[in-house]
């Protein structure tokens, strides 16, 4: 099973617009975290916002934050004011347990801005 | 800012030869990551270390090999390239400590294409 399913391929947004992208994941720790990356296509992997499995509040970081539903395992990226130079990729990732950090990613979402 | 750095970037070299792509960080992280992405998709964690002298494989089975001599070192090698190969490497690393966002720095990445 997935442990981290992003279901859209490809999004579009107009300019200044709110967009929502989607992630769910899979896991039966108690302990975890979920994270966002944006992939220009330069290539490199930029963090955007994190959210911790114990984290009560949702995670926001200036027009980013983080949609946490615990219970439906959700943990969706809204994009607030879309900006041309939000077009990318993004990744949603999820590390399980403590100590390790290893993190699994998924398979993103490209968003593609429109003026 | 990350000060987590691949080289080369770009990397055209013929079937069968050895390539050895070099990553660094000056964050004095103990953990360091490979992954491998081909383009438009997920990442996929070939290699990781938790210190000096400490590799583990990753998730997705890889031909390569890595070494840890250096806590701020960690390269990776193939000994006999094949056209299979081609794809973008990206190193990370992460600080061992546990303080939010436990996020992992990323190189720029070695997008390495093999004929």
């Amino acid at each position: 099973a997935q442990k981290i399913t992003q279901t859209q391929p490809g999004m579009f947004v107009q300019e200044k617009e709110a967009v929502t992208l989607d992630c769910t994941y899979d896991t039966s720790d108690q302990s975890y975290g979920l994270f966002w990356y944006k992939q220009p296509s330069s290539g490199e992997m930029i963090f955007l916002i994190y959210q911790g499995s114990y984290d009560e509040q949702n995670a926001t970081e200036g027009r980013y934050s983080l949609n946490f539903q615990k219970a439906r395992k959700s943990a969706n990226l809204v994009i607030s004011a879309s900006q041309l130079g939000d077009s990318a990729m993004y990744f949603c990732a999820m590390r399980e347990g403590g100590g390790y950090q290893k993190v699994t990613f998924g398979t993103g979402t490209k968003l593609q801005v429109i003026p | 800012e990350a000060d987590i750095y691949q080289t080369p970037r770009y990397l055209v070299i013929g079937t069968g030869k050895k390539i050895t792509l070099e990553c660094s960080q000056t964050m004095g992280h103990d953990k360091m990551y490979w992954y491998q992405q081909d383009p438009g998709m997920e990442l996929h964690l070939i290699h990781y270390s938790y210190g000096v002298n400490s590799t583990e494989k990753g998730d997705l089975s890889s031909e390569s090999t890595v070494s840890r001599i250096r806590t701020e070192h960690f390269p990776l090698t193939l000994e006999s390239a094949r056209p299979s190969h081609t794809s973008q490497y990206l190193c990370a690393s992460s600080d061992r400590r546990e303080l939010p966002p436990p996020e992992q720095f990323f190189g720029p990445g070695t997008r390495l294409t093999v004929l």
